[in-house]
């Protein structure tokens, strides 16, 4: 799986849109980008994924470039239920390999 | 509530005792994966089984062994524990054998070894 390079910290004010970047320039063609994060040592949490178009469900939205290198989720209206800590992940997936590999993650703090 | 369930959600014991954490994946997924979370060490991925077969095996001590029954619960044993073992120990599944497919969490498992 290709590595992932993120912010180690990120603040954002309450009520703001919260910009995560990740890069990823080493993605291959069948590998997703995933996002996930992790609430006060809470299972991690699903939050989206894509491979190349962009994506949004009702937590968040996930840019990709259109070269893959990098993307970026944006949780649209942070709240203070947000502060977690936020791991970019990029998966390839087959038999045998199907596992997530966490790296560091941002952890992103949103301010009152 | 992602609908895996581990059990206990804490436990405190000795170290050279063994202990066995309990996982009950979402319904209808194959694949039980096992990760341990320590302080310095960040979420470290341990073993993963599908539907009753060990599929993949990651940073997992000699000492802890893992096992999916017919049911799809899955256990992980710890034995002849140390204190470097007290950790968060997360079970996760998904479907499984999918490109694709999503991995939920469960809430986790507090191992001290005192």
């Amino acid at each position: 799986d290709a590595k992932t390079t993120q912010p180690p910290s990120m603040d954002c004010a309450e009520g703001r849109a919260a910009n995560l970047p990740c890069n990823h320039s080493t993605i291959s063609g069948n590998e997703y980008v995933y996002w996930y994060r992790q609430i006060h040592s809470q299972g991690p949490q699903y939050i989206i994924h894509g491979l190349k178009n962009n994506e949004t469900n009702e937590m968040a939205s996930l840019i990709i470039t259109e070269d893959r290198k990098s993307s970026t989720l944006i949780l649209p209206h942070a709240t203070l239920r947000d502060t977690a800590v936020y791991y970019c992940i990029v998966r390839l997936s087959f038999f045998g390999n199907e596992k997530l590999t966490f790296g560091t993650g941002t952890r992103l703090t949103i301010i009152p | 509530d992602s609908g895996v369930t581990q059990t206990p959600k804490h436990l405190i014991t000795a170290t050279g005792q063994r202990v066995t954490l309990r996982c009950s994946p979402r319904s209808g997924d194959l694949s039980v994966y096992w990760y341990q979370q320590s302080l310095d060490q960040g979420l470290q991925f341990l073993i993963q089984y599908y539907n009753g077969e060990e599929r993949a095996k990651g940073n997992i001590l000699e000492r802890f062994s893992a096992q999916q029954f017919p049911d799809l619960h899955s256990e992980l044993n710890l034995s002849s524990l140390e204190l470097g073992d007290s950790a968060l120990y997360f079970c996760a599944s998904s479907v499984g054998g999918a490109q694709g497919n999503t991995i939920y969490f469960g809430e986790g498992s507090w191992l001290t070894v005192v």
